[in-house]
């Protein structure tokens, strides 16, 4: 399915409450990317990293923090100052350079209870 | 920073039918042009792209059109299956950008 995979599937948080989710691809692609989507919306971009140890901030970076230790490796933290983390989550990743497709994850769904 | 605008945010096709989904992008240096579709929660792929040195691309039932100058390009879906109900996502990309900005969405619903 595309060598792209997140885990748990789904999760739940108490307020208050740091939170990573998993991000793992052995496609050997370049970049990772994390976005959010919220029911009847689009995709909106969080954070991306072109390269292992680099990562930038995207449209929504607030209350979220990543890591790009490993190449294969994208986690996300979601921290308590994210106010309204409920929400849809998707990794994605693609090889280097232009034209290349983006390949996402089967997604996390984040419920603050 | 680009801006992608997706129109109509829903669609309602009869079986059989064509349906076109709109968008347009702000950023004249963007390059690549991918659809997504997505299906009821599973995860968004790939259906067709094309880049800006085309003007037309067409893969079976589905095509897609760029209009540089205006700075719009379209999907075509022709004889819509139930099968095709989805979300679908148009994107752009420049390469200097090195990131994907997606437009919202258009959700897409075929009668049998």
């Amino acid at each position: 399915d595309g060598g792209i995979t997140q885990s748990p599937k789904y999760l739940f948080r108490k307020e208050g409450q740091n939170v990573t989710l998993s991000c793992e691809q052995n496609l050997n692609h370049d970049a990772m990317y994390w976005y959010r989507q919220d029911p009847g919306q689009g995709l909106r971009l969080i954070y991306y990293s072109q390269i292992v140890n680099d990562f930038q901030k995207g449209d929504i970076a607030e209350g979220y923090s990543v890591s790009r230790e490993k190449k294969e490796s994208f986690p996300l933290t979601v921290t308590s100052a994210q106010k309204n983390p409920t929400a849809f989550y998707l990794c994605a990743s693609s090889g280097a350079g232009s034209y290349n497709e983006q390949f996402f994850g089967p997604g996390t769904r984040l419920t603050v209870l | 920073g680009e801006n992608v605008e997706q129109h109509p945010s829903t669609l309602s096709v009869q079986e059989g039918d064509s349906a076109v989904i709109k968008c347009t992008y702000s950023d004249s240096a963007s390059n690549y042009f991918p659809w997504y579709k997505q299906e009821l929660g599973k995860r968004p792929q790939l259906i067709i792209d094309i880049r800006s040195n085309v003007g037309e691309k067409k893969d079976q039932r589905i095509a897609v059109t760029l209009n540089k100058t205006a700075k719009h390009f379209s999907l075509h879906i022709t004889e819509t299956q139930p099968e095709d109900s989805a979300v679908y996502f148009c994107a752009a990309f420049k390469t200097s950008y090195d990131k994907v900005i997606f437009g919202p969405g258009t959700s897409l619903s075929v009668i049998p």
